[in-house]
């Protein structure tokens, strides 16, 4: 099994309509981050959280908002969706307390709204 | 704020070329310096990763370089293979975050090599 999982993989909704992407991790990181990616934009961080009493803005953070339900979840929330959310959402971690390691990244959801 | 940029954003090469990537940013103050390689319809896998007080790392074919006073990285792919195309992608974390606040991401290179 995956050790970062999404869902849905995909997604289609309208404009107006709440949604949630889910994120599950098995790796044990207390880590977890959502980006988005955009063709011609490259990746670009959303929220992230260090634990489940830790969350943080990133760069592009409104619009969304995250809940971090234990530290194997994290979800990302639309509460309004736009036609400009349309992208690819990755979710990802990363292990925290000192250790120098990379982010593992999930398979990533791809949310059209119309 | 954190800039990163790759060249060239495409490159078709023959098989068993050698070949390098580059990425440049523009705050030399990182944690570290990662490569990611994406593959259509899936998420990103980490290829190398090099702290900021490093000046290379390889893996198998692969050599990452790093100049940070100069805000450069290379990515060196020796003989190159049709299993290779993918789109590469440069990332930097930031020293005053301690490499937890999320990475900055270059649009990357996408990579084709030709059987």
């Amino acid at each position: 099994d995956a050790d970062v999982t999404q869902t849905p993989r995909n997604r289609i909704t309208k404009t107006g309509k709440r949604i949630m992407l889910e994120c599950s991790q098995t790796k044990g990181h207390d880590r977890m981050y959502w980006y988005r990616q955009d063709p011609g934009l490259g990746l670009r961080l959303i929220y992230y959280s260090f634990d489940v009493k830790d969350i943080n803005k990133g760069e592009i953070s409104d619009g969304y908002s995250v809940s971090r339900q234990a530290q194997a979840k994290f979800s990302l929330s639309l509460e309004s969706a736009i036609p400009n959310q349309t992208a690819l959402y990755f979710c990802a971690t990363s292990a925290g307390g000192g250790v120098v390691e990379t982010q593992y990244f999930g398979p990533g959801t791809r949310l059209l709204v119309l | 704020k954190q800039e990163v940029t790759q060249i060239p954003a495409a490159l078709s090469v023959p098989e068993g070329e050698n070949l390098v990537l580059n990425c440049s940013f523009t705050d030399s103050a990182i944690y570290n310096l990662q490569w990611f390689r994406q593959d259509p319809g899936k998420g990103l896998t980490s290829l190398l990763l090099i702290q900021s007080s490093q000046r290379e790392q390889t893996s198998g074919r692969l050599n990452a370089s790093l100049d940070k006073s100069s805000g450069r990285s290379t990515l060196y792919i020796a003989a190159s293979q049709p299993g290779d195309s993918a789109t590469y992608l440069c990332a930097v974390s930031s020293l005053t975050g301690g490499g937890a606040d999320g990475l900055t991401f270059g649009k990357g290179t996408h990579l084709i090599i030709q059987p």
